[in-house]
């Protein structure tokens, strides 16, 4: 158990939808990082906050948005939902930026979209 | 930009063989951390071993260990005695230094599908 915890594990919706994925990071951790995993493009990383701020923007759409709220979990939107925006979406956190502290992932959701 | 490289889609081994999952990184930044994660059928993602670029000796965790040559710019991971568990998908991955813009993400490789057999 990495301490990180997603919801929902599973979400099936159509296209033009809205949804929201959830994210609680470990205790103590202040980074929070939102990755997508599909087939055709692999792990790519969307966005990072910590402690609140956004802090680098990667691949992520228009359509989609993320905050970070004072209780440090943090919240990924996705909208007017694609066929192609079907993958596996990961948060993983950190207690802050140096590059020796692993980011632990949390167990993902799953999107469908039909 | 950051780039890795994993060059074996999938890996066959025997149980208890040790095995070597090969990765080649690519950074103009003189700081870095190197990641391996594992990812089986369930999609959690398991941080198994860090190296960082300034570290002089090779990493370890337990059956886990990192053959990192700096001037190859590669950081092999190398499982010992195999078990049938350790059948999974293994992700190389890197962070660049904090001083840089953004550094924070892991830019990861494409992965290697190892299966273990019995």
């Amino acid at each position: 158990d990495s301490g990180v915890t997603q919801t929902p594990k599973h979400l099936i919706t159509a296209t033009g939808q809205r949804v929201t994925l959830r994210c609680s990071p470990r205790s103590g951790d202040l980074s929070v990082y939102w990755y997508q995993q599909s087939l055709d493009q692999g792990l790519q990383f969307l966005i990072h906050y910590y402690n609140g701020e956004e802090r680098a923007k990667g691949n992520i759409l228009e359509r989609f948005s993320a905050q970070q709220f004072p209780d440090l979990h943090s919240e990924l939107n996705l909208s007017s939902l694609e066929l192609g925006d079907s993958a596996l979406y990961f948060c993983a956190s950190s207690r802050g930026g140096r590059e020796d502290q692993p980011q632990h992932f949390g167990d993902g959701t799953r999107l469908s979209i039909l | 930009a950051q780039k890795i490289t994993q060059t074996q889609p999938g890996m066959f081994v025997q149980e208890k063989e040790a095995v070597t999952l090969d990765c080649t990184y690519d950074t103009s930044d003189q700081s870095y951390g190197l990641f391996w994660y594992k990812q089986p059928s369930s999609g959690e993602m398991i941080f198994l071993i860090y190296q960082g670029s300034y570290d002089e000796q090779n990493a370890t965790e337990g059956r886990y260990s990192l053959n990192f040559q700096k001037a190859r710019k590669s950081a092999n991971l190398v499982i010992s005695a195999s078990q049938l568990g350790d059948s999974a998908m293994y992700f190389c991955a890197m962070r660049e230094g904090f001083r840089i813009q953004g550094a924070q993400k892991l830019v990861f490789g494409q992965g290697t599908r190892l299966t273990i057999n019995p």
